[in-house]
């Protein structure tokens, strides 16, 4: 079946622009992560949808980043006045949400570029 | 606050040589622990997922063991490929929800 899907896989922006990813998880999975990827450093979460609601968004860095899950489906983080210092590699993950066991299945990422 | 530990930073191994990745966590109330496997400008690929309740697990060649007591947990790789070459990533699930990472170990095997 279909994986995780991320779109696009490369964004270039300019500083001060608005940007969204957008992520299609696996069909069935009501979980959803976000997270952030930067060069050479393992992934650091951002939020987690437990279906159309945010149920953690603790790890979102300050209110230019926001997310939403409107269907209970696909997800789009939305990142407004963009820094160069949000230059990474957004991962999105999905689950099952068979607790405890909810395996996460990661997507391709999306590489941003704020130049 | 959970941190993950992952040593080493890097690994150079000649083909067919038995390797052990190392993860180590602070916090020993963790529900799982998920090992990955990251290649060059991809995403991450799930390979082994160990419950709390669970000592270890094992896939082909790979075996994952978890010890809680100490905060530790053990990637073993037997009759290593070239095509294991990639970034191994250890993940902590504490809450039920979000993933704690560690830095990765960058493995490269050679022919």
């Amino acid at each position: 079946g279909a994986g995780v899907s991320q779109t696009p896989s490369n964004k270039v922006t300019e500083k001060g622009k608005y940007v969204e990813l957008r992520c299609d998880p696996i069909s069935g999975h009501t979980a959803l992560y976000w997270y952030r990827q930067s060069l050479g450093q393992g992934p650091e979460f951002l939020i987690y949808f437990q279906g159309t609601g945010a149920a953690d968004d603790s790890g979102l860095p300050n209110d230019r980043f926001f997310a939403v899950r409107p269907e209970g489906s696909v997800s789009t983080l939305k990142i407004q006045r963009t820094e160069r210092g949000d230059s990474a590699v957004y991962l999105c993950a999905s689950s099952a949400r068979v607790f405890p066991y909810n395996e996460q299945f990661f997507g391709p990422g999306t590489r941003l570029t704020v130049l | 606050k959970q941190e993950v530990t992952q040593i080493p930073a890097a690994l150079s191994v000649p083909e067919g040589e038995n390797l052990v990745l190392n993860c180590s966590f602070t916090d020993s109330a963790i529900y799982n622990l998920q090992w990955f496997r990251q290649d060059p400008g991809k995403g991450l690929t799930s390979l082994l997922l160990i419950q709390s309740s669970q000592r270890e697990q094992t896939s082909g060649r790979l075996n994952a063991s978890l010890d809680k007591s100490s905060g530790r947990s053990t990637l073993y790789i037997a009759a290593s490929q070239p095509g294991d070459s990639a970034t191994y990533l250890c993940a902590i699930n504490n809450a039920g929800n979000m993933l704690t990472f560690g830095g990765g170990t960058r493995l490269m095997v050679k022919p």
